[in-house]
């Protein structure tokens, strides 16, 4: 059962474009929705996070949007870079932090120069 | 500050062997947690821990044990290892209830 479904699996943008990835949920107990970047051969690091009580949060060219009664939230990517290239996860829990996320299962963005 | 490191980068088992993972951080983080990741089916809690003595297991246990003697240290155990367990695992801690978790660079595992 996958609590968190992401889309797309793979996203090819051209420099100066948008990404946008979206997520969908069920469990409405979430109530930390984070999105990490992971290079190659890379750990995963947090990009941006958002918490229910607001729609949306933007940080510099990344901005998450979130729709609480239709139970999603996407990433937007504004003015893409070939050095956003990566793979992107959304997460989600109910613990309030980090704790015992769950992830969804990746976007491979290639940002084409 | 080394942030959270994991020991060995590469490993290569046979089916049956044992092995443990190492990781650590010194960041003084309640919460660490080990993920495993394969292609396509991002990143899957195996365990975790909110503290010195205390473990929980998450949604891909089997075949895994951990404990945690001390804050700073968080290995996880293979028993009997197995080629289903061929995989790139990530170490992560935070801080109870607060947002950012943070992840080593991983140690990637194959199981012949």
């Amino acid at each position: 059962q996958q609590q968190v479904k992401q889309s797309p699996q793979s996203l090819i943008v051209q420099k100066g474009g948008i990404s946008i990835i979206n997520c969908a949920y069920e469990n409405t107990a979430f109530d930390y929705f984070p999105w990490y970047q992971q290079f190659p051969g890379k750990g995963p690091a947090l990009l941006i996070a958002i918490r229910p009580d607001v729609s949306e949060k933007k940080e510099g060219r990344f901005t998450i949007s979130f729709n609480k009664s239709a139970k999603q939230f996407s990433l937007h990517i504004m003015d893409s870079q070939p050095g956003d290239s990566a793979t992107y996860f959304c997460a989600a829990t109910t613990q309030g932090g980090s704790e015992k996320l769950v992830f969804g299962k990746g976007t491979k963005l290639t940002v084409n120069p | 500050n080394a942030g959270v490191t994991q020991t060995p980068k590469f490993q290569v088992l046979k089916t049956g062997q044992s092995m443990t993972l190492q990781c650590a951080q010194d960041m003084n983080h309640e919460y660490m947690s080990w993920y495993r990741q394969d292609p396509g089916m991002g990143l899957r809690l195996i365990h975790y821990s909110v503290g010195a003595g205390i473990t929980d297991q998450g949604e891909v246990p089997n075949g895994y044990n951990v404990s945690r003697s001390t804050t700073e240290d968080f290995p996880l155990r293979l028993l009997s290892a197995a080629p289903s367990q061929t995989s790139v695992y990530f170490c992560a801690s935070s801080y109870l209830g607060l947002g950012t978790q943070y992840f080593g660079p991983g140690t990637r595992l194959t199981v012949l």
